[in-house]
């Protein structure tokens, strides 16, 4: 089975510039998530969809931060404008349901160097 | 606030000896706790995770984690260290059947030939 799949690998941006992540979950998980993960931390939850609904994005900067998964499947992340403070890797990860007990599958991550 | 702590940024350890990945949480209820691991240029992989019933759970690749309720502690161990186990560990707990995974800071692991 495919797993999930994320694009670009990295990205390199000047500050104030705007930059957007694809998320691509396994096939048949309803659940879809984005972490970020500074260098040095854990992953920390951005948001959470269940199908193309939001469940949980009390730590999106919603300022600064859009996500959207408008037909339940892939999902953007987008930044405008970055900060310093965003460089990190962002992660997405699926899962079949979407309480924890679920096992999360993630992708590879996004690298974002913010200069 | 829900925490989950690991105490050790770096573990080293001697191929074929034991291995022990400590972690702490801090939680009210009944906590649902995870093991994560990364592997160099792969994404997260889930190891093992704890909801309920026997303490002690069996994951993948021989790992094992013990269910500590008293010291709230969830230990992720091995009888027999590989040089391929090398990688970063993350313990992850949540605090509700329903609310999101916290995870901590990483324990990066060496194994020594």
């Amino acid at each position: 089975e495919a797993g999930v799949a994320q694009s670009p690998r990295y990205k390199i941006i000047e500050k104030r510039q705007s930059v957007a992540f694809w998320c691509n979950p396994i096939s048949g998980h309803a659940t879809l998530y984005w972490y970020q993960q500074i260098l040095g931390q854990g992953p920390k939850l951005l948001i959470q969809f269940q199908n193309n609904g939001v469940v949980d994005d009390s730590q999106l900067p919603k300022d600064r931060f859009s996500a959207e998964r408008l037909k339940g499947v892939d999902s953007t992340l987008k930044i405008q404008p970055a900060k310093l403070e965003d460089s990190a890797v962002y992660l997405c990860a699926s899962s079949f349901g979407q309480v924890p007990t679920y096992e999360q599958y993630f992708g590879p991550g996004t690298r974002l160097t913010v200069t | 606030a829900q925490s989950v702590a690991q105490p050790e940024d770096q573990v080293n350890v001697a191929e074929g000896n034991p291995l022990t990945v400590k972690c702490t949480y801090s939680v009210s209820g009944n906590p649902y706790l995870f093991w994560y691991v990364q592997y160099p240029n792969r994404g997260l992989q889930f190891l093992l995770k704890y909801i309920t019933g026997d303490n002690l759970v069996k994951g993948s690749y021989g790992f094992e984690a013990e269910f500590n309720k008293s010291q709230t502690s969830f230990h992720l161990k091995k009888p027999s260290a590989l040089v391929s186990d090398s990688a970063l560990y993350f313990c992850a707990v949540s605090p509700r059947w329903d609310d999101k995974i916290i995870f901590g800071k990483g324990t990066r692991l060496h194994i020594l030939p």
